[in-house]
């Protein structure tokens, strides 16, 4: 099993609303990434979780909030949002990080429209 | 900075011919790794092909394989034969700053045409 499962793959959200996006893998991997992903661009990394810590934030805005409740779950809370945060979200999981050669499976991601 | 060049935003190939992809990075470590992911219309990035920059061996996967130039810092992809679902983004990627971090560069657009 290489799956990365992403929900909702669709979301449209106000700019006053809470929402969540959730991942899940059952792959034993111990590092779960959170990417944002505009049209035609290449994906951006936001957040790396190791072993359920947090080990980066790319200076990402607190509208932002991350949470690994365990090794399996990653969600990606989501809070007073504006237009220019619409883009495809991408979770993704590895064994470890991506500098020892480990691969890293990625979801589907979950497109974001705030209006 | 590390950074990750891919100098073409589109290529189209014909149906069962050869097209090669081209990706420059910059470097000061001398063992690293080298990806070279996948985007279908589907969104999902799929790891295509891995080379370990200790390996002088380039690495092949069935119809794709790289050219690693060290010196130049160069990693291109070929892919042979292609196909219709060949048709895809795809993005070199290298891991850079801290361990977890993976940098793409900017997409190389595959059409494959009849």
């Amino acid at each position: 099993d290489t799956e990365v499962t992403q929900t909702p793959k669709h979301l449209v959200m106000g700019m006053t609303n809470k929402k969540s996006l959730k991942c899940e893998q059952h792959m034993g991997h111990r590092a779960m990434y959170w990417y944002k992903q505009k049209a035609k661009k290449p994906p951006e990394l936001m957040f790396v979780y190791s072993y359920e810590k947090l080990s980066i934030n790319e200076s990402v805005p607190s509208r932002f909030s991350p949470e690994c409740p365990n090794s399996s779950l990653l969600n990606l809370h989501l809070h007073a949002l504006q237009p220019e945060d619409s883009a495809l979200y991408l979770c993704a999981s590895s064994r470890s990080g991506p500098s020892s050669g480990n691969t890293i499976y990625f979801g589907e991601g979950s497109w974001l429209t705030v209006v | 900075a590390q950074t990750v060049t891919q100098s073409q935003p589109e290529m189209s190939v014909q149906e069962a011919e050869t097209v090669t992809l081209s990706c420059t990075y910059d470097t000061s470590e001398s063992d690293y790794y080298l990806f070279w992911y996948k985007q279908p219309p589907s969104r999902q990035m799929i790891l295509v092909i891995r080379q370990e920059a200790y390996k002088q061996q380039n690495a092949t996967e069935n119809r794709f394989s790289v050219n690693f130039q060290k010196a130049a810092k160069s990693f291109s992809l070929k892919i042979s034969d292609s196909q219709l679902g060949d048709a895809a983004m795809y993005f070199c990627a290298y891991p850079t700053g801290t361990a977890s971090k993976l940098t793409f560069g900017t997409g190389t657009r595959l059409q494959v045409t009849l």
